[in-house]
């Protein structure tokens, strides 16, 4: 147990449509990631939060936007959903903000389109 | 253009010998390295990493090597075990742009 938490598990939903995938970081972590892996593909980085600003920015669409709370808890909102959207979405934290240290990974949000 | 490479999705090695897994990278601005390995239906978990002051870090059974000029990296297992079946992250973390980027994963099967 990485001590992240990622809900839903699972999730399916229509074209079109809008939703939010939640992560809770582990205790004290102040950074937290958001990264796409699509079928056959590796890690796309999408956004990370650092203290509830927005550190650095991966190949995020702007369909999709993310923030994190002053409990440190992030969400990933993802809108106007279309087919080529579904993939499994994870949350990573760490404590430091520099990427290049390690981060804790959760199970991740698969998310299904149809 | 995909930055951080791994040309081979799988490996299949015998337990007890040797595991080489591979990464090249293009951007010569990478300044760390990082290897994340995954078993189904988990989150990656952190394995090992390098700064590209060295060559060389080990681990344990977990070496990793850098080779700056050829923009190459290697993670070597040994001896492998059946339980370090898993697929194999490589990324790459560039200190100026914040980013980290990673490989497409090579699965690693470890044969009784």
């Amino acid at each position: 147990d990485s001590g992240v938490t990622q809900t839903p598990k699972h999730l399916i939903t229509a074209t079109g449509q809008r939703v939010t995938l939640r992560c809770s970081p582990r205790s004290g972590d102040l950074s937290v990631y958001w990264y796409q892996q699509s079928l056959d593909q590796g890690l796309q980085f999408l956004i990370q939060y650092y203290n509830g600003e927005e550190r650095a920015k991966g190949n995020i669409l702007e369909r999709f936007s993310a923030q994190q709370f002053p409990d440190l808890h992030s969400e990933l909102n993802l809108s106007s959903l279309e087919l080529g959207d579904s993939a499994l979405y994870f949350c990573a934290s760490s404590p430091w903000p520099e990427m290049n240290t390690e981060a804790f990974f959760g199970q991740g949000t698969r998310l299904t389109v149809v | 253009d995909q930055q951080v490479k791994q040309n081979s999705p799988s490996l299949s090695v015998q337990e007890g010998r040797i595991s080489i897994l591979n990464c090249d990278y293009t951007n010569s601005m990478f300044d760390y390295f990082l290897w994340y390995k995954k078993y189904p239906a988990e989150g990656p978990t952190f394995l090992i990493s390098i700064s590209s002051i060295k060559d060389k870090n080990e681990d344990g059974r977990f070496t990793v090597f850098l080779n700056k000029s050829a923009k190459h990296l290697s993670l070597h297992i040994v001896p492998s075990q059946p339980g370090d079946s898993a697929v194999y992250f490589c990324a790459a973390s560039d200190s100026n742009t914040g980013k980290l980027i990673f490989g497409q994963g090579t699965t690693l099967q470890v044969k009784p």
